[in-house]
């Protein structure tokens, strides 16, 4: 049993850069979440999944944010024009329906010098 | 989604019960008292959640005051491993969780 995974787990980019997060839920789970965390906070829901169709997204997640579940498997979460601010671990999760619990990847953490 | 209080940190030894509080003193009727921890350098992991009645798993038991305004997440025997950072979290919507800033457990040997 594979739990969710996320790639890359690191990633170092300059500002004004793109970045694009890979996040594989686990297999069968029909819903996946991102969210994001600062040093010394809880995270932060960003958006939601439910197959392929977004039905929810927080105002946290800006224009220059975009996710996709195009084939309602794995996701991507991209940042456009990436700015400090943006310096964060970014956490998918998933769940399916029935299921309470979600369960939570490692994280990617992102560092925008 | 209510909100929930909790302390900031607390400390237990190891192989002693811990008791974690947790106060929503503005929980909704159709609010699930939702558990998760954070250990060092993880993403959160769910621990358990619960409606009105007490609850039990491998991992924790779950205490619900009556009035539901308030709960205590209970480790029975703490070990070195549980040392990370509690998240009570009130849910009903089914996807958003909000996970304020928890509370961030020490165990000590």
């Amino acid at each position: 049993d594979t739990g969710v995974s996320q790639d890359p787990r690191h990633k170092i980019t300059k500002r004004g850069q793109n970045v694009t997060f890979r996040c594989d839920p686990i297999s069968e789970h029909n819903r996946l979440y991102w969210y994001r965390q600062t040093l010394g906070q809880g995270p932060e829901f960003l958006t939601y999944f439910q197959n392929e169709a977004q039905l929810e997204k927080s105002r946290l997640l800006s224009d220059r944010f975009s996710a996709e579940r195009p084939k309602g498997s794995f996701s991507t979460l991209e940042i456009q024009r990436t700015e400090q601010g943006d310096s964060a671990m970014y956490l998918c999760a998933s769940r399916k329906t029935g299921q309470v619990g979600q369960f939570f990847g490692p994280g990617t953490r992102l560092t925008v010098l | 989604d209510a909100k929930t209080t909790q302390p900031n940190s607390m400390e237990s030894n190891e192989e002693e019960p811990v008791h974690l509080p947790c106060n929503h003193s503005t929980i909704s009727g159709t609010d699930y008292i939702h558990w998760y921890r954070q250990l060092p350098s993880q993403g959160p992991e769910y621990v358990i959640h619960g409606l009105t009645s007490n609850v039990n798993n491998r991992m924790a038991s779950l205490a619900i005051a009556e009035d539901r305004k308030s709960s205590t997440l209970i480790l029975h025997r703490a070990t070195l491993r549980d040392a990370a950072v509690y998240y009570c979290i009130l849910s009903n919507s089914g996807y958003a969780l909000n996970f304020g800033k928890g509370t961030s457990l020490l165990v000590t040997p």
